[in-house]
């Protein structure tokens, strides 16, 4: 799978939209772009993937560049909840192995949300 | 019945000592995951069973031994575990349908300390 780049942590306000950034410039014609998060002492959890058009759903919204190299994660209206590491991760809907195989997370952004 | 169940949540175990983790789902998941988690870093896979077999095995070392018993439960057996052993354990599941539109679902871990 085509690797993840993202900033290492990024900072906001409560009640404000807040733009998480992934780029990955080497992504294949056939790579989905999920993301994840992992809230302070839990496990990380789904929110959101696409393939080539913007995506929303009850979570975030995702938004993919026209050039797929790079896909923003859209939280409309933070709250002190959303803080959390976001995992951007790409998955080859190709992926040959046959059958289930785990997901690889990158580093992740580490998302504060400020009062 | 979305989710993952871990148990115990912490486990405080000796190196001489015999222990296991269990994790249960019953979402008709046939992939399930083992994920081990240091801190402040991302999780890394383990193991991977679909189908109640043993697909992938990230060359973990033989002192931890994973089985599904049923599609429903994981258990990963821990036996002369060393002090860098000391991490979150995640367990997680997915239907097996390959890469395109699988969700990963996680349990809230276990947080093991090895002593």
């Amino acid at each position: 799978d085509a690797k993840t780049t993202q900033p290492n942590s990024m900072e906001s306000n409560e009640e404000e939209p807040v733009h998480l950034p992934c780029n990955h410039s080497t992504i294949s014609g056939t790579d989905y772009i999920h993301w994840y998060r992992q809230l302070p002492s839990q496990g990380p959890e789904y929110v959101i993937h696409g393939l080539t058009s913007n995506v929303n759903n009850r979570m975030a919204s995702l938004a993919i560049a026209e050039d797929r190299k790079s896909s923003t994660l859209i939280l409309h209206r933070a709250t002190l909840r959303d803080a959390a590491v976001y995992y951007c991760i790409l998955r080859d809907r190709l992926y040959s192995g046959g059958g289930a195989d785990g997901l690889t997370f990158g580093k992740g952004t580490h998302l504060i949300i400020q009062p | 019945d979305t989710e993952v169940t871990q148990t115990p949540k912490h486990l405080v175990m000796g190196m001489t000592n015999k222990k296991s983790l269990k994790c249960e789902q019953h979402m008709g998941h046939r992939a399930m995951y083992w994920y081990k988690q240091k801190a402040k870093k991302p999780p890394e896979l383990m193991f991977v069973y679909s189908y109640e077999k043993l697909s992938i095995n990230e060359s973990v070392p033989s002192r931890f031994s994973p089985e599904c018993p049923n599609s429903s439960l994981l258990n990963l057996h821990l036996h002369a575990l060393q002090p860098e052993d000391s991490a979150l354990y995640l367990c997680a599941s997915s239907q097996d349908q390959g890469r395109t539109n699988t969700e990963a679902f996680f349990g809230q871990g276990t947080r093991l300390t090895v002593v």
